[in-house]
């Protein structure tokens, strides 16, 4: 069936580094865009990045540009998030969900989140 | 605060209906770009619910619809089930920020 398992996150100090992974599963990854989307505890959903099925258009939330990178791998039908610098109000669980109906689509299917926190 | 807004909760007795709001504006839901909704049950990731306004992925109940007029949007549940409480968001794009767009979420209680 089809899956997305995210994985990477935890508890990360104010101005390092962590790097998200989503792995993709039932579903010919290659030919989708995917999405990042995060959700602040007890907060509404954002969304944070997008690329295209091949990797070469990326777009990012203002809130997130010049510090995050989202990146795939379509050999290993995974999905990246580098995120650098990061500020404790990045703290929230991070969903990957797939660009199945284009870049200005809906948001199908979802993983189950990942949760980094940033303490302040 | 949200470029999509929608009313922070709302309430009704089981079998009753219940409509959720989604009001954009002339870069996103008016431009027109669609909308689409999502239910998140408690400690659980989001789900689609209906996609491109008014369109149920397959085994959505007909319970759950969806409207878009100008630059609005809505919900509507109808025959409430205690299963329906969740948190329900509406999404689009939006073409000055170049980016897709949430609303704040809607919390559903059935009393």
């Amino acid at each position: 069936q089809v899956q997305l398992v995210e994985s990477g996150g935890g508890v990360v100090q104010p101005g390092r580094s962590l790097r998200l992974s989503c792995a993709a599963s039932g579903f010919t990854f290659r030919n989708y865009g995917m999405h990042w989307v995060r959700q602040a505890p007890g907060k509404g959903l954002e969304w944070v990045a997008i690329i295209s099925y091949d990797g070469s258009n990326k777009y990012y939330a203002d809130s997130v540009k010049g510090r995050f990178t989202i990146s795939r791998d379509n050999s290993k039908n995974t999905l990246y998030l580098q995120m650098n610098s990061l500020r404790a109000e990045d703290t929230s669980i991070y969903y990957c969900a797939g660009a199945t109906s284009g870049y200005v689509g809906w948001f199908d299917p979802w993983g189950q989140g990942t949760l980094v926190t940033v303490p302040s | 605060q949200s470029v999509l807004t929608q009313p922070p909760s709302v309430s009704g007795a089981p079998g009753q209906r219940v409509t959720i709001s989604c009001t954009g504006s002339s870069s996103n839901i008016g431009a027109p770009y669609d909308v689409h909704w999502y239910q998140q049950l408690p400690g659980t990731a989001p789900k689609l619910l209906i996609h491109g306004n008014s369109n149920r992925p397959s085994g959505v109940p007909d319970r759950f619809s969806g409207s878009k007029s100008g630059t609005s949007a809505s919900l509507a549940i109808t025959g409430l089930q205690a299963e329906d409480e969740a948190d329900y968001y509406c999404q689009s794009y939006d073409s000055s920020l170049s980016g897709s767009v949430f609303g704040g979420g809607t919390k559903l209680t059935v009393l």
